[in-house]
């Protein structure tokens, strides 16, 4: 079935305790994506990888690094969460860009206390 | 710097009523992508529609409609006799380059 993987599904931590959720897509899409979701904000794009080894800013980058090693996978890290970054966040990946439909994770809501 | 506004933060109608949610976008690029994605109650964003700049014919697929007017920077989406299950959160997008901007989003909520 084809689908991209999110874990966690729900993660709360505390401030400045690094985390990483993971992201895993087995459609051999080149671009993948970072999403964060807050209320009456809609989604904003975190980060962005066209391909293996090629990331980018999003509009909400500060905060978060990404990483992309491998075509499948498309991690988030916070080295160092802080309360405004408790959020509901979204990987999602398309074919071969962010003008093709986005095939979307089912979400991880974080909370950092 | 790309734009879209979904200014219906929240709609509520009867069952069998049409309702039509509102998007207007901001872009400066001649080429750029439309989309609609719902979100229904269990979270997940489901993906609607895809219309490029180039391609203003409106779409029909079953009780759906989408108006696209680049005249006006928009480009609307009609629910014709809604139904309980059409109850969702839905998003209108822009894509232009390689990022993709989203509207706030209208909660859509069909009483019985």
């Amino acid at each position: 079935e084809a689908q991209v993987t999110q874990n966690p599904r729900y993660l709360i931590t505390v401030t400045g305790k690094k985390l990483t959720v993971t992201c895993s897509q087995n459609m051999n899409h080149e671009y993948m994506s970072w999403y964060r979701q807050d209320p009456g904000l809609g989604l904003r794009q975190i980060y962005y990888s066209m391909n293996v080894e090629v990331t980018d800013k999003g509009d909400v980058p500060e905060g978060y690094k990404v990483s992309r090693k491998e075509k499948r996978n498309f991690p988030l890290i916070l080295e160092s969460p802080s309360p405004n970054q408790t959020s509901l966040y979204f990987c999602a990946s398309s074919i071969t860009g962010a003008n093709t439909e986005a095939f979307f994770g089912q979400g991880t809501r974080l909370t950092v206390v | 710097a790309q734009k879209v506004t979904q200014a219906q933060t929240e709609i509520s109608v009867v069952e069998k009523e049409d309702v039509t949610l509102d998007c207007v976008y901001e872009t400066r690029d001649t080429t750029y992508y439309l989309f609609w994605y719902k979100q229904p109650p269990s979270g997940e964003l489901v993906f609607l529609i895809r219309r490029n700049s180039f391609d203003e014919q409106n779409e029909i697929s079953g009780r759906y409609s989408w108006n696209f007017q680049k005249s006006t920077s928009s480009f609307n989406f009609t629910i014709t006799a809604s139904q309980v299950v059409d109850s969702a959160v839905y998003f209108c997008a822009l894509s232009e380059s390689q990022k993709l901007v989203f509207g706030q989003g209208t909660r859509l909520t069909i009483n019985p």
